[in-house]
Parts: structure tokens; sequence; C-alpha cells
């Protein structure tokens, strides 16, 4: 079965910085990867979607890229602000090709003023 | 967007007894999938559920612990069955937006089983 992880559990970085957080997975080849943030006592919310064929997307202040050779996806939040700070979720879809999802386990990241 | 609501938010169950959570979408989707999230952890899917057809269950999960209804394209209930302290744990309600496969997320209920 596939598995999903990501770098570390916790990320502690200064205001102004680049955050970079890192999604790792094995076992299969997923058409398409997404990225999500959760807010505590809240359901995720959809950041950014990249798919196989694509190295790199953008969204304002964030970076997604994509290498199927190494199996990771890299989630870069410019600029980093303390309202930034939350748990970032990578996600795959799901091998039964049934629209579904696999969560990675997640990083919490705090950006400090 | 959607924007998708879920009874209770929260409660609190003895052991033993079952809840049933709402999980209710402002438009008409074809999938709607429910996700269990333990403390401390990441989402794991529990089942797709589907109008007019059996829900899916993921490995680890079965229909007489979890069983769903999708009576229509808008609405799905998840109920949670002989409850242990083990249930406790937040459940999500999901739709995907085929555009772009994001999911949208319910807000969650949290539950917690004594």
């Amino acid at each position: 079965s596939q598995k999903i992880e990501q770098n570390s559990e916790a990320l502690n970085i200064q205001e102004g910085k680049t955050a970079t957080l890192t999604c790792n997975y094995t076992n299969y080849s997923p058409a398409y990867l997404q990225w999500y943030r959760q807010d505590p006592g809240r359901g995720p919310v959809f950041l950014l979607l990249i798919r196989e064929n694509e190295k790199e997307k953008r969204k304002e202040r964030l970076k997604v890229t994509f290498d199927t050779t190494l199996k990771q996806s890299l989630f870069h939040i410019t600029a980093s602000q303390p309202a930034d700070s939350a748990t970032y979720l990578c996600a795959l879809e799901g091998q039964t090709g049934a629209n579904n999802l696999f969560f990675g386990t997640g990083t919490r990241l705090t950006v400090i003023p | 967007s959607a924007v998708i609501s879920q009874k209770p938010s929260r409660d609190i169950c003895q052991r033993g007894t079952s809840l049933t959570i709402q999980c209710q979408v402002d438009s008409q989707v074809t999938m709607m999938f429910w996700y269990r999230q333990q403390p401390g952890q990441s989402l794991t899917l529990i089942a797709t559920a589907n109008q007019g057809s059996e829900a899916t269950y993921e490995s680890g999960f079965v229909i007489d612990k979890f069983p769903i209804s999708r009576p229509n394209l808008t609405f799905s209930t998840l109920t949670v069955s002989n409850m242990s302290p083990e249930d406790s744990s937040i459940y999500l309600c999901s739709v995907e937006r085929s555009r772009d496969n994001e999911q949208f997320f319910g807000p969650g209920t949290r539950l917690t089983v004594l």
C-alpha cells in the first residue's frame, strides 16, 4: 500500500523567511498531488494541486514542486507571516482511482514574529 | 467552492452506544468521503459514499461498525456503532470538485467516548 511521509512533525521559522516542507511517497505513482492547510478545530482547506507532468506550480506566495523520480514534493511559502502558522498536509490520489485521497502525516508550521 | 455543514459539531458519548453524524452540502455532488482524524494524527479515509450504491470501505473499516447512508446528492450520514474510547476522534466529510480534483471538507465532528 502507499506510504506518505512529511519530513518533520513541526517546523519553526522566522517571519519573512521561506518555509520549505517536504512530502515523500512510496510504492506507487500518483497522477497528482495536493497540499492542504489545516487550522486547529477546522477541516483541511485546499491550497494547490500539481499533476505528474508538471514540475512546478505557483499561487501567490506558495510554490509546489513535484519530482516523480524522487517521489517527492516540496511546498514553499515565501515571505512567511505569522498567519501562515498552521498544519500543512500533502495528499495523493488513492490507488483505487476512486478520486479519494490519502493524506500525509502533516507538518505543523509556526512562523515566529 | 462547496459549503459543507456537519452535525453535531461535537459530542460526548458512553461506551457501547452509537452516534450518527450528518453531512449536508450546498450543491449536488456525486462522491462524498468520510475521514477520521485521531488526536495528533493525519486524516484516514473511512469510506467513499456514492448516491444510489453501497459505500466503499477502506481496509480496516467495516460496514457493521461504520454504516453510511447516502439518500440523495446533497446529504450523507456516518454512524459510529457500539463505540469504545478508541473511537474518540474527529470525523470529517468531504466532497470533490472534479474541475481540479480538490476536496472541500466539512468542519468536522469531535467525538469523545467515555
